[in-house]
């Protein structure tokens, strides 16, 4: 595996649901983020990981819960999700303070919440 | 509050045209700024970057530009090529946190 993968690439959960979403970095990069894209809106950085510290946009609500175990792996643990919170979420990976800003996606996860 | 603007949602050009893709920004403490670009079904994929302390940085058929006065950039692809219909999207960041605006779709016509 190469880049930045995540799994699943579609999913249909309930509102009761909980479900995680997986993402993996095989760059060696030292942070990883979040980001959500719902429909003519930008993409909405939701948290990052940076050098071990976490930093999460504050209007992020809390049925959304990130966990970054090691460099390489992130997750976003779902819970009581609404039908608003349908989106593409995206997992990014770059090389903070390395010089190169450039962060590199993986597929994303298409979240349909009904 | 929405700090990186993409104005035009969507452009279409002639193949071998110049394609040129806006941006706009309001944070006066971004210190780089990123093009992306993203096929459907496919995550963004980094295409060019600039430094805040530059105003043109090229590589191959994509230019970026930067005025920092009217805190505007912008995206010149020639000649524009088929393939290079997709959406783009223009981020900046400051330290780690990146933003981005809603993307522009072009379509270059053959």
């Amino acid at each position: 595996e190469t880049g930045v993968t995540q799994t699943p690439r579609h999913l249909v959960m309930g509102m009761t649901n909980k479900k995680s979403l997986k993402c993996e970095q095989h760059l060696g990069h030292n942070a990883m983020y979040w980001y959500k894209q719902s429909a003519k809106k930008p993409l909405e950085l939701m948290f990052v990981y940076s050098l071990e510290e976490r930093v999460e946009n504050n209007s992020v609500p809390s049925r959304f819960s990130p966990e970054c175990p090691n460099s390489s792996h992130l997750f976003l643990h779902l819970h009581t999700l609404q039908p608003e919170d349908s989106a593409l979420y995206l997992c990014a990976s770059s090389q903070y303070g390395g010089g190169d800003y450039e962060q590199y996606f993986g597929p994303g996860t298409r979240l349909t919440v009904t | 509050d929405q700090q990186v603007k993409q104005n035009s949602p969507s452009l279409s050009v002639q193949e071998g045209r110049i394609s040129i893709l806006n941006c706009d920004y309001t944070n006066s403490m971004f210190d780089y700024f990123l093009w992306y670009k993203k096929y459907p079904a496919e995550g963004p994929t980094f295409l060019i970057s600039i430094s805040s302390i530059k105003d043109k940085n090229e590589d191959g058929r994509f230019t970026v530009f930067l005025n920092k006065s009217a805190k505007h950039l912008s995206l010149h692809i020639v000649p524009s090529q088929p393939g290079d219909s997709a959406v783009y999207f223009c981020a900046a960041s400051t330290g780690n946190q990146f933003y981005f605006g809603t993307g522009t779709s072009l379509t270059v016509i053959p």
